[in-house]
């Protein structure tokens, strides 16, 4: 079945630029009508969606962060990457990456992975 | 946007029900059929339990289902057991080809 697994710096200093990437595995990234999407979650808090991109590389933004996101997708390495530019304390999280489809919520989810910002 | 609203905790004894409400707007929760309820254990990636309001998905126990009435929508858990104390949150489609999750909720097993 289809996995995904979140790889990047697991520490940002403020005002940079935070970079994941999510690979999947057991599946095409570019098969079915999927968006594949990244979500957070600060210690101790609750879930906030990021944003998400389908296939075709259309993309749609969580409206308080669209000015600091860019999601992109690289079908040749079945991968897809997020992008948060001008990060605070206040970006520190779990990021996790997860397939979304209309029909069938997110699932799977990638494990996460921890990103502090911190000079 | 604005989280969807969720109470920040419930509770019960085993082998009770519980429901967990979800209310949003007609511009969200009301206006579409996209609603998804995850379940997260401490230290864990959240867990698919409910799509599209109703459906469960594969593996998912009978003892959890969802409706939705107007702008609210319900996660049941009936038949409640220890291993079910865990964070639960909802999720919909909103105007604008966004997404938004609710503020969560604490599930304790009394």
């Amino acid at each position: 079945q289809v996995q995904l697994q979140e790889s990047g710096p697991g520490l940002v200093k403020p005002s940079q630029t935070l970079s994941l990437t999510c690979t999947v595995s057991g599946g095409s990234i570019s098969s079915g009508s999927y968006y594949w999407s990244w979500i957070r979650q600060p210690a101790g808090k609750g879930l906030e969606w990021i944003g998400r991109i389908y296939t075709s590389g259309n993309t749609n933004y969580n409206p308080s962060l669209k000015s600091r996101v860019t999601i992109s997708v690289d079908t040749s390495k079945n991968q897809f990457s997020l992008k948060l530019s001008s990060v605070t304390a206040a970006d520190t999280a779990v990021y996790y990456c997860g397939r979304y489809s209309s029909g069938g919520g997110f699932d799977p989810w990638g494990q996460g992975t921890l990103v502090t910002v911190s000079s | 946007q604005s989280a969807l609203t969720q109470p920040a905790s419930v509770s019960g004894s085993p082998g009770q029900s519980i429901t967990i409400s979800c209310t949003g707007t007609s511009s969200d929760v009301g206006g579409y059929n996209y609603v998804s309820w995850y379940q997260q254990h401490p230290g864990k990636a959240p867990k698919l339990m409910i799509y599209n309001v109703i459906n469960r998905p594969s593996g998912v126990s009978n003892r959890f289902s969802g409706s939705k009435s107007g702008n609210t929508a319900s996660l049941t858990i009936s038949g409640l057991q220890a291993e079910d104390e865990a964070a639960y949150y909802c999720n919909s489609f909103t105007t604008g080809n966004t997404l938004v999750f609710g503020g969560g909720t604490k599930l304790t097993v009394l």
